[in-house]
């Protein structure tokens, strides 16, 4: 299936700071899908982009979809402790399912 | 709303000895049902999924078997676990066939196997 190649793999920054990461495909996606996954827990659905160059907020989140489809971008805006997670983009498998990136692990310090 | 529990959410097994991971979805009906393994706590492997009652696609040829008896009903199994077998295993499901659907997940199970 497609690659997807998340980075930065780690993030350690202080609360207030803003936050950036991106996911990168080997091939075209009609879809990117942003997820949040806490310690112990499932992941959790942040953001669908659906289209080419779509820019799209969640609250402090904002994500957008590449113009190449081959990338996505998620950033969030002045980070709280309770940010601190892993986040995964990922996109359709051919067929039914999500493909994963390997996940951005997110700490922050108060 | 649609809900989605799998229990158990925590098991320690011993090597050799079966498996049995249930999970269940409310307020929906025929979704897609996916069974998805997490190592180290990094990285989401599709392991099965399901587009209706006894239909079963496998991604992954392993140790691990999974069954749909009704619509909202997916349960992963094993005869004989072995130690890679150890992870945490995800549950989800979809509203949409074609590859699109957003896909929401269950709390998890975390097994051990010894």
């Amino acid at each position: 299936g497609q690659q997807l190649n998340q980075s930065p793999q780690s993030m350690f920054i202080q609360e207030g700071e803003d936050v950036s990461m991106n996911c990168t495909s080997s091939s075209i996606f009609n879809t990117w899908l942003w997820y949040k996954q806490e310690p112990g827990e499932g992941p959790v659905l942040l953001i669908a982009l659906y289209k080419a160059g779509e820019l799209t907020s969640n609250g402090r989140l904002t994500a957008q979809f590449g113009i190449t489809r081959k990338d996505s971008f998620l950033n969030i805006s002045a980070s709280i402790p309770s940010d601190v997670g892993i986040y995964f983009c990922a996109g359709p498998e051919s067929g039914y399912a999500l493909n994963f990136g390997k996940g951005t692990s997110l700490l922050v310090t108060p | 709303s649609q809900t989605i529990h799998q229990w158990p959410a925590t098991l320690v097994q011993p090597v050799g000895s079966p498996l049995s991971l249930e999970c269940t979805v409310e307020g929906t009906s025929n979704p897609n049902l996916y069974w998805y393994r997490q190592a180290a706590g990094r990285g989401l492997q599709l392991l099965f999924y399901s587009v209706g009652i006894g239909q079963i696609s496998s991604e992954v040829p392993q140790n691990l078997s999974a069954s749909r008896p009704q619509d909202r009903q997916f349960i992963l199994s094993s005869k004989k676990l072995l130690l890679s077998d150890s992870g945490f295993y995800l549950c989800a499901w979809s509203a949409i066939s074609g590859g699109t659907g957003e896909l929401f997940f269950g709390e998890g199970s975390r097994l051990t196997v010894l």
